[in-house]
């Protein structure tokens, strides 16, 4: 089955700052990673996702890269705001086709200091 | 994600008793899951249902239990054999696959707490 490594766990950056988080997966069969951001007693909301056809995917100030010959996929956050504090979640699908488990890397707390 | 909802918000419970959590969607969302987040930690599936009627174990499903007998409704219980109940419960919801995984959509959660 899938297993997803995330890093760091924790990240401290200046407002203004990159930011970049990195996980890896194991199934080489995952097609879909998105990226959820989660403030302090809230949900998790999506922010960005790839699919395997695709390199990186860019929404504004957020990206993702994805390189699937050494299995890992990164968020990238540039220009950042205090806004940005929150713990973010990678995850990656496992079980093949159809309706897949999404396997959840453990969270990076980012905090953006003004 | 603002089409799923989940209650009580907060849910207190008593030693042996089975608590049982609500999550409604009007997403029209046919898969519906129900992960588990302890403080500092990610998310693990506990259940999740991809059509009506029909549902499976994640990877932490002891101790619990869910029923899918509409489509727009999950509802997880908490039993009395779930030792360590304290935790924050999310639910999610996500479209039929068409080439490949759909986006899940979260709740706002329903915080657990043991008396």
């Amino acid at each position: 089955g899938e297993n997803v490594e995330q890093h760091p766990s924790t990240l401290s950056v200046q407002e203004g700052d990159s930011a970049v988080i990195k996980c890896t997966y194991s199934d080489s069969a995952s097609n879909y990673f998105p990226w959820y951001k989660q403030e302090l007693g809230k949900r998790p909301q999506l922010i960005i996702d790839i699919r395997s056809n695709v390199g990186e995917k860019k929404d504004q100030r957020i990206a993702v890269t994805l390189n699937k010959t050494a299995k890992h996929f990164s968020l990238h956050i540039t220009e950042t705001q205090p806004e940005d504090s929150a713990v973010y979640f990678c995850a990656a699908p496992t079980g093949g086709g159809g309706y897949n488990k999404l396997i959840f890397g453990a969270g990076t707390r980012l905090a953006v200091h003004p | 994600d603002g089409g799923i909802t989940q209650s009580p918000k907060y849910l207190f419970r008593k030693e042996g008793q089975n608590v049982t959590l609500s999550c409604e969607q009007n997403l029209n969302h046919d898969a519906m899951y129900w992960y588990r987040q302890d403080p500092g930690q990610g998310l693990r599936l506990i259940y999740y249902s991809q059509i009506v009627n029909d549902f499976q174990k994640g990877d932490i499903a002891e101790g619990y239990s869910v029923s899918r007998e509409k489509k727009e409704s999950f509802p997880l219980t908490v039993t009395s054999a779930q030792k360590n109940p304290t935790a924050f419960y999310l639910c999610a919801s996500s479209r039929p696959p068409t080439g490949g995984q759909e986006t899940q959509y979260f709740g706002p959660g329903t915080r657990l707490l043991v008396l």
